[in-house]
């Protein structure tokens, strides 16, 4: 069965830190960039973060830049978030995805279902 | 940045109904344009990729067209299961935005 699982969601007071982690089953992350994207209560999706299929480049949205870290481990077939600084605005559900490259651009082929960030006092 | 511009936000339709759905970029993207479906309290799912391209195990009834800085996603005959959101999404460049979203309901 292919799917990617999100964990590590959950309520954080706000300037906290949270680590998400998506993992792959059935699905190759090998060889593929890697995404985050996000959806607060409500509203609609929002790109996050990517990471290419080697780790070696990494981009953010504004919104996180500086706050957020993407990261991969390709032998165990895993991508992680690293949350700091979190804001109430950061609340949302955090997608994982995997892109497929074609030419210049990709498509967001696979996704996780998803887990839950509140952030909260 | 890249904005995409996608309307309308919001439609009203019937079953069997035609539905179209445009989205505008900030600037040329050439064909780089997805779409993807989002059911409540679901993940998303890519639907077309790459302006027109359909993506395998999606019915035939859904396609979309475009190039440059405007596409277009179509609903030939609306089914009962296709009410729901629907985003565009470029990935000329980072970052990778995507529309405000459409929901169309009956």
């Amino acid at each position: 069965q292919e799917q990617l699982v999100e964990s590590g969601g959950g309520v954080v007071q706000p300037g906290r830190s949270l680590r998400l982690s998506c993992a792959a089953s059935g699905v190759t992350f090998s060889g593929f960039p890697l995404h985050w994207v996000r959806q607060a209560p409500g509203k609609g999706l929002e790109w996050v973060a990517v990471i290419s299929y080697d780790g070696s480049n990494k981009y953010y949205a504004d919104s996180v830049k500086g706050r957020f870290t993407i990261s991969r481990d390709n032998p165990k077939n895993t991508l992680s978030l690293q949350m700091t600084s979190l804001r109430a605005e950061d609340s949302a559900i955090y997608y994982c995805a995997r892109a497929t490259p074609t030419g210049w651009g990709s498509y967001f082929e696979y996704w996780g279902q998803g887990t839950l960030v509140t952030v909260s006092s | 940045d890249i904005q995409m511009t996608q309307s309308p936000s919001s439609l009203s339709a019937s079953v069997g109904d035609r539905v179209t759905i445009t989205c505008r970029a900030s600037q040329n993207i050439d064909s780089y344009v997805n779409w993807y479906q989002q059911k409540p309290g679901k993940a998303p799912k890519l639907l077309i990729y790459v302006a027109s391209s359909l993506q395998r195990g999606v019915p035939s009834r859904f396609s979309g067209s475009g190039f440059g800085t405007d596409f277009t996603f179509t609903i030939s005959s609306l089914q009962p299961e296709d009410f729901a959101t629907y985003y565009c999404q470029q990935s000329y460049g980072t970052p990778y935005t995507l529309g405000q979203g459409t929901k169309l309901d009956i």
